[in-house]
Order: structure tokens, then C-alpha cells, then sequence
């Protein structure tokens, strides 16, 4: 079957770094992508990576591994306002997109 | 600019009723979807759309149709509602159906209850 693993939720604090897993398998791979979703709210996009590596966007970072059917979402500097659930969803092989039940961070003062 | 827009944002129904969603864009998207999302849960596809006049089941699609007969507009139909469907719907569009033209762009949300 296809299955994507994130935590629940995860706790960092303010300023701080913190790095949100996702593991995966699919039946074929097209592309992982995460989003940003705040409580009541429409999830965002944040990036999308379909080759192995590091992609940098300000301060949110995005890393994939296909060999390891493993990503991570990393956050710098982390903000009150990151306080969100953050969502991994990959592309397998028919196109259509399976989604993670997402990770809930709580940013502490 | 108003991206994707979900009408009604709330709405209670008792069971065996019927409902349409509906969703509009301006972004002159190709793709739209229609997805579940319920506590605990990955969101859920329920039907998509490749362009106008084409509509396909996803992963849910039990208990719902769609329709697109304009490219701007995707409605969602509850033809008999069920406590089951009570959730939250979002549509969403996109450009392309991968790649990086494959971000989604959601609308923001329909709350449905169904005593």
C-alpha cells in the first residue's frame, strides 16, 4: 500500500531550528511537496522537491532523499507565526497526490 | 485577487438532504479538485478535473458528484447526505498536474455538519 509518516506534533521554541520528517512509500514517484496550514485555515504551498538535495527558500528549507523514500521540512529562526501544522504529500505514479495526516508545531516563547 | 472560492463556508444538513458546493477560480487553472480533510487524516481526494467538461474519481469519491461545465467552475454535490461526510471541503487548483505547476492553490474551506 502507499503511506506517508509524519509526527503528530512536534514543540521548539522561538528563534530556535527544528526539522520535520517525512517518510514515504509509494507506488512510483513524481515529486514531494509541502505545505503550511494554520489552525481553521487553507493549506499554503512551501516547496517542492523532485531530485535529491537541499532546496533553500529564506528561512525554510526542504530536503529529499528517493533512494530513502525521505524528506524533511527544516525552519530557521522559527517565529510565533510558524506555529501551524505542516503537510507532506507526494506524487506517485498516476499523478495524484497522497497526503500525510500532517505534523501540528507548536512554537513556545 | 480572489484566487479560489468556496461558497458556503458553513452549512448544516440533516440527513438524506442534498447540497451543492461551490468552487470558483480566476487563475485561468486547468486542474481542479475537490478534497476531504477530517482529524487525524492525510486530506482525501474525492473527484478532480482535468480541464472543462472532464471530471474523474479520486480517492473518496462515494456519495458525491461533480460537475465542470466551465473552466472557472467546479461544483461538488451531496446527492443524499450521511454523518460520514461530515468534514471539511476544500477545492483546490492548479496549473499543471505535476511538476512544479502542479502547486496547489486551495480555497478556504467549507465546514459541513450532517445530524
Amino acid at each position: 500500500g502507499q503511506n506517508i509518516d509524519q509526527p503528530t506534533e512536534m514543540t521548539a521554541t522561538e528563534g530556535a531550528i527544528v526539522q520535520i520528517n517525512c517518510t514515504y512509500q509509494t507506488s512510483g514517484f513524481n515529486g514531494l511537496f509541502w505545505y503550511q496550514q494554520h489552525a481553521g485555515e487553507a493549506p499554503t504551498f512551501l516547496s517542492y522537491n523532485v531530485l535529491d538535495g537541499l532546496e533553500e527558500k529564506g528561512r525554510f528549507s526542504s530536503f529529499l532523499s528517493r533512494s530513502k523514500g525521505y524528506s524533511y521540512l527544516l525552519l530557521k529562526e522559527l517565529q510565533m507565526k510558524d506555529s501551524a501544522s505542516y503537510l507532506c504529500a507526494v506524487q506517485g505514479d498516476n499523478y495524484q497526490l497522497i497526503w500525510g495526516a500532517g505534523t501540528k508545531l507548536i512554537i513556545k516563547p | 485577487n480572489a484566487g479560489v472560492t468556496q461558497t458556503p463556508k458553513f452549512r448544516v444538513l440533516k440527513t438524506g438532504q442534498s447540497m451543492t458546493l461551490l468552487c470558483a477560480q480566476d487563475m485561468n487553472h486547468e486542474y481542479m479538485y475537490w478534497y476531504r480533510q477530517d482529524p487525524g487524516m492525510g486530506l482525501r481526494l474525492i473527484h478532480y478535473s482535468v480541464g472543462e467538461g472532464t471530471t474523474a474519481k479520486g480517492e473518496v469519491p462515494d456519495g458525491y458528484n461533480v460537475s465542470r461545465l466551465k473552466k472557472q467552475n467546479f461544483l461538488l454535490g451531496l446527492e443524499s447526505a450521511a454523518p460520514s461526510q461530515t468534514s471539511v471541503y476544500f477545492c483546490a487548483s492548479s496549473a499543471s498536474g505535476d511538476g512544479p505547476g502542479g502547486e496547489l492553490f486551495f480555497g478556504e474551506g467549507s465546514r459541513l455538519t450532517v445530524l
